[in-house]
């Protein structure tokens, strides 16, 4: 059964920084995997898919790699903002479309 | 286009009563996904649908749930008789080559 597990629970940084959030999960047979956003009382925005033959994809100050065979995935956020703080979650998906979480990252981005 | 659109936003309901939720998920896509998210357990998947047809409804707590997609712009997932640890927010997803879009979710409070 696939687990994704992401540490910390919380985290939080003075504005301009740049920072690293990190995701592992323990089967590597995965067929892609997303980093969502998601805000309080909201639904889940999707940032960035990386596909299994994929090592990375990049969105504006988002970058997200993919090592497949050691289970890790992260998320770079360059020149952190207020308004990027939210909780960050982390999806593997089987070849069968379902997607498995991580519990999230809870970001506090300080003025 | 509106993203998916569920229905309602927030229900109170009492113990044993029935509840049912509701999605339009985005025309066009194929895949339609229930999830529910608690604190503790984070985000679950429920059931999903492939062009209308359940594929895996292994994450389906209970018999008292059930969910039902007539056609591919409508989909229901019904609670009877309902609990209070049902209490949650459920989100439905749809999604088309991989990338799942959320919709806003809808809190259920069961008391």
């Amino acid at each position: 059964k696939q687990e994704v597990t992401q540490i910390p629970a919380a985290l939080s940084v003075p504005e301009g920084e740049n920072l690293v959030l990190n995701c592992s999960f323990t089967d590597s047979a995965i067929y892609n995997l997303q980093w969502f956003r998601q805000d309080p009382g909201k639904g889940l925005t999707s940032l960035l898919l990386i596909q299994s033959s994929q090592r990375e994809q990049t969105s504006g100050r988002l970058n997200a790699s993919l090592d497949k065979s050691s289970g890790r995935s992260t998320l770079y956020i360059a020149a952190s903002q207020p308004g990027d703080s939210a909780t960050y979650l982390c999806a593997v998906a089987g070849a069968n479309s379902k997607l498995t979480f991580g519990k999230g990252i809870t970001l506090s981005v300080r003025p | 286009d509106a993203g998916v659109i569920q229905s309602p936003r927030h229900e109170v309901t009492e113990m044993g009563q029935e509840v049912t939720l509701r999605c339009k998920p985005i025309s066009g896509h194929d895949y339609l996904f229930w999830y529910r998210q608690t604190m503790m357990r984070g985000l679950e998947l429920l059931i999903y649908f492939n062009n209308n047809v359940p594929i895996d409804d292994s994450g389906m707590p209970e018999d008292r749930f059930s969910a039902k997609m007539p056609n591919a712009s409508f989909s229901t997932l019904k609670i009877q008789p309902s609990e209070p640890r049902d209490s949650a927010v459920y989100f439905c997803a749809s999604s088309l080559i991989g990338h799942q879009y959320f919709g806003p979710g809808t809190r259920l409070t069961v008391t």
